[in-house]
């Protein structure tokens, strides 16, 4: 079974420039999880979603941050205009019966 | 804002030897999950503890979930190079079918010859 797949790897961008994520979670998995790590620290979550719904994103910063997941499977999150402070890696990750499963990530340098 | 405090945040040890690395809250858990993460990589679960008192046990790691649902700790017996990793707990928070994860600050684990 495929696990969660995110894309890119990486992402390299000039600040003030948009840059898009996309994620798609292990079939079946209705809760999605869009989280942001920084460097040797534990990952802080931006959104969740319940199918297509976005039950939690108290923590996403609304002025440049968005987020979709049409038809409640892929998701996207987006970022407009980046900032310096931006870099870190995103990970989408996907749960059923309360265990999750994670991406690789996308390492984002703002540069 | 981070519910989670793990202790220590970096351990360096060599191989053969035996660690433990603690998480701990304020608030009582419903449930906790312990994670490790290796660099490039996304977080793996390793375990589910739900029960105060409950001790998991997974190989040479140990779990032990806190009489109080408060704390919780992971023991590695005979650490090999391999274990090195970000381990993290997370909060685990069930409305209906709907599971909420809130993670902790991470302990970085460094196993050398």
């Amino acid at each position: 079974e495929a696990g969660v797949v995110q894309s890119p790897r990486y992402k390299i961008i000039e600040k003030k420039q948009p840059v898009a994520f996309w994620c798609n979670p292990i079939s079946g998995h209705n809760t999605l999880y869009w989280y942001r790590q920084n460097l040797g620290q534990g990952p802080e979550l931006l959104i969740r979603y319940e199918n297509e719904e976005a039950v939690d994103d108290s923590q996403l910063p609304k002025d440049r941050f968005s987020a979709e997941r049409l038809k409640g499977v892929d998701s996207t999150l987006k970022i407009q205009p980046a900032e310096l402070g931006d870099s870190a890696v995103y990970l989408c990750a996907s749960s059923s019966d309360g265990k999750a499963f994670f991406g690789q990530g996308t390492r984002l340098t703002v540069v | 804002t981070q519910l989670l405090e793990q202790s220590p945040q970096f351990l360096s040890i060599q191989e053969g030897e035996n660690l433990t690395v603690y998480c701990n809250s304020s608030s009582v858990f419903s449930s906790l999950q312990w994670y490790r993460q290796e660099p490039g990589e996304g977080p793996v679960l390793l375990v589910t503890v739900v029960t105060g008192g409950e001790v998991k046990k997974l190989k040479r790691l140990t779990f032990q979930f806190g009489d109080a649902r408060k704390d919780s700790s992971l023991h590695i017996t005979a650490a090999q190079t391999g274990d090195t990793g970000l381990y993290l707990c997370a909060l685990v928070t069930i409305t209906g079918t709907a599971s909420k994860l809130t993670f902790g600050t991470g302990t970085r684990l460094q196993v050398t010859l």
